[in-house]
Parts: structure tokens; C-alpha cells; sequence
């Protein structure tokens, strides 16, 4: 398998624009993990599909940001309008489920994508 | 709800040895470590779950202390490879809910 494949790995935009982030999982993955890392805030959990439905969305910033899942083997992160405080590198993390329904399993993260809103 | 590590920083000889701690202040169900190198994703190191278990493989070991909500990270007889961030990640007791820690740098030189 390729590993979890991120588009595009680096985004460049302007304040106000709309950016879309993609991902693709490792086949037969059940979980679908989106994290934001800055240096000031470290690595944060943004939101969290199981089996392409939303679990948790807690840690999305503001009605700014938004992800969907389509079906299994994608998913995208959208941020509509951009800021520049949203510039970070957004990874996007896959996982599955061990027998006894662990929640949290070992990550496979992607390449991430580094965002830069100017 | 986010765990702290520490030390922050830390720089080890070839050969040394290190530990890194993870302190949660909310009951854990498990604990994850994660290393990081410079310009790369973070990449599993190990699981620990509730239980008092220690892990290892090769050189790098852990352990978690589910009363105190703490976890330890152990490298010993350090490599150059071994240098990076590392993080834990903690999923609590009350379920959905996932935290990585503040990170601790790790630099080892020959």
C-alpha cells in the first residue's frame, strides 16, 4: 500500500480564498483523523471519522473549517474563508480498529500539507 | 486537557540515556508515543493501555501508571537516529477524545 496520500503538499493563498485539503487512507482503514500542527499550539486533533461518519468534531477551530468523507477512501478539509492564522501544516491520519474496539489505534499519518495563507 | 511533557528539551551523547515524561490531569484509558523528525510526519512508536504495562521494542521502552495518569518514555544507549520530537498521545477514560502532548525535543550528537 501507498501509506495515507495527501494533496496538495504545499498551498499557497491569499486571505479571503477558499482552500481545500485532500486525503486518500490506507484501504480497509475504519478511521480517518484530521490534525493541525503549529508551532505554538503543537499537534491538534480537528476531527475525527469512523466508517466516513463525523465523530467528533470538537477540535475544529470555527464554522470557518469544515471536512467531509465521502466514502472510504477519501476525504476533504475545507477552510472557507482563510486567514492567516490558519497557515500551519495540516496531517491527516488513518488508523483501524483491533479486536475489543479500541478507539485509538496505532496512526498512520500522511505527508501533510503546509499551508501558508498570506 | 492537554497532556504536558517534559523536559521540553533535552541533548544526549551517542550512548546516553533519556526519559520522557507524559502527565495527564484527566484519567487515561491509554497512551501513545509518537516520534517526529524535522520536516516529517509523526510515526507510531508504541500503545500502552491502562494496567501498569511497559512496552518496548529494541532500545526504546515505556511504561504507564494509570493512578498518577502519567507515562514515561525510556531510550537507552542512545543513537544519532533516535533524534527528533517526540509526543505522547492520550485518549481518556470518557472515550472520543484524543490529545497529543506538548512534545519534547530529542537531539542526540556523536
Amino acid at each position: 500500500d501507498a501509506g495515507v496520500i495527501q494533496s496538495p503538499r504545499h498551498e499557497v493563498t491569499e486571505m479571503g480564498q477558499e482552500v481545500t485539503l485532500r486525503c486518500k487512507p490506507i484501504s480497509g482503514h475504519d478511521y480517518l483523523f484530521w490534525y493541525r500542527q503549529t508551532m505554538m499550539r503543537g499537534l491538534e486533533l480537528l476531527i475525527y471519522f469512523n466508517n466516513n461518519v463525523p465523530i467528533d468534531d470538537s477540535g475544529m477551530p470555527e464554522d470557518r473549517f469544515s471536512a467531509k468523507m465521502p466514502n472510504a477512501s477519501f476525504s476533504t478539509l475545507k477552510i472557507q474563508p482563510s486567514e492567516p492564522r490558519d497557515s500551519a501544516v495540516y496531517f491527516c491520519a488513518s488508523s483501524f480498529v483491533l479486536a475489543g474496539g479500541l478507539a485509538y489505534n496505532e496512526q498512520f499519518f500522511g505527508p501533510g500539507t503546509r499551508l501558508t495563507v498570506l | 486537557q492537554q497532556p504536558v511533557q517534559s523536559p521540553q528539551a533535552v541533548i544526549l551523547r551517542e550512548g546516553e540515556d533519556a526519559v520522557i515524561n507524559c502527565s495527564s490531569s484527566k484519567a487515561l484509558y491509554s497512551v501513545h508515543w509518537y516520534r517526529q523528525k524535522h520536516g516529517e510526519a509523526p510515526v507510531f512508536l508504541m500503545i500502552l493501555l491502562k494496567g501498569g504495562e511497559q512496552k518496548g521494542h529494541d532500545k526504546i521502552s515505556a511504561s504507564f501508571n494509570e493512578k498518577k495518569q502519567q507515562s514515561s518514555l525510556y531510550l537507552t544507549a542512545s543513537q544519532l537516529s533516535y533524534s527528533g520530537t517526540y509526543f505522547c498521545g492520550t485518549e481518556l477514560n470518557t472515550g472520543n477524545q484524543f490529545y497529543f502532548g506538548t512534545g519534547t525535543s530529542l537531539t542526540v550528537i556523536p
